[in-house]
């Protein structure tokens, strides 16, 4: 099946720095959508991209979609405490779309150091 | 206000013992599903379901049983045949053949 492969595994900033991090596929995908997942809870969807080389921002949240349509790049500028978290990228499971559910990566923890 | 709810938000299970975990949504969405997330992983597709009376087994359905009778519901079980049950199970809902996916807070279950 489709593997996606996220990187950095873990981030340790300060306060107030960018951070960027992606997410690669071993196929294609149609649809690219990131979320972030604070401790015990469910996934929060952030940013979904539908086209290849579209940026798409949510506040200090900006995403990519890559023109490869095999990666996918999620930034956050001037980091704050609350952004600690994993963050998750997602694509579409199977050739239907999001129909048959979605295949994740394994996610990056950020931490940030007061 | 619109959401998914699970519960209960901890379960224990017993050796042998079959245990069913509640999702409800009131987003009118067609289709739900079923995540499993083990530490430091990301999360795995147990089972879906994109219409009420239909579902359809995902990349681990092995141990585990669903049933669609109501569109707002879609419970799973995990029976005694899941023999590495203790997990974080994550329900999903989306309007049938789009993407975006939204969770419900989860269940952790864990084996005495």
């Amino acid at each position: 099946g489709q593997q996606l492969n996220q990187s950095p595994q873990s981030m340790f900033i300060q306060e107030g720095e960018d951070v960027s991090m992606n997410c690669t596929s071993s196929s294609i995908f149609n649809t690219w959508l990131w979320y972030k997942q604070d401790p015990g809870e469910g996934p929060v969807l952030l940013i979904a991209l539908y086209k290849a080389g579209e940026l798409t921002s949510n506040g200090r949240l900006t995403a990519q979609f890559g023109i490869t349509r095999k990666d996918s790049f999620l930034n956050i500028s001037a980091s704050i405490p609350s952004d600690v978290g994993i963050y998750f990228c997602a694509g579409p499971r199977g050739s239907g779309g999001g129909a048959d559910g979605l295949t994740f990566g394994k996610g990056t923890h950020l931490i940030i150091q007061p | 206000d619109g959401g998914i709810t699970q519960s209960p938000k901890y379960l224990f299970r017993k050796e042998g013992q079959n245990v069913t975990l509640s999702c409800e949504q009131n987003l009118n969405h067609d289709a739900m599903y079923w995540y499993r997330q083990d530490p430091g992983q990301g999360l795995r597709l147990i089972y879906y379901s994109q219409i009420v009376n239909d579902f359809q087994k995902g990349d681990i359905a092995e141990g585990y049983s669903v049933s669609r009778e109501k569109k707002e519901s879609f419970p799973l079980t995990v029976t005694s045949a899941q023999k590495n049950p203790t997990a974080f199970y994550l329900c999903a809902s989306s309007m049938n053949r789009r993407e975006t996916q939204y969770f419900g807070p989860g269940t952790r279950l864990l084996v005495l």
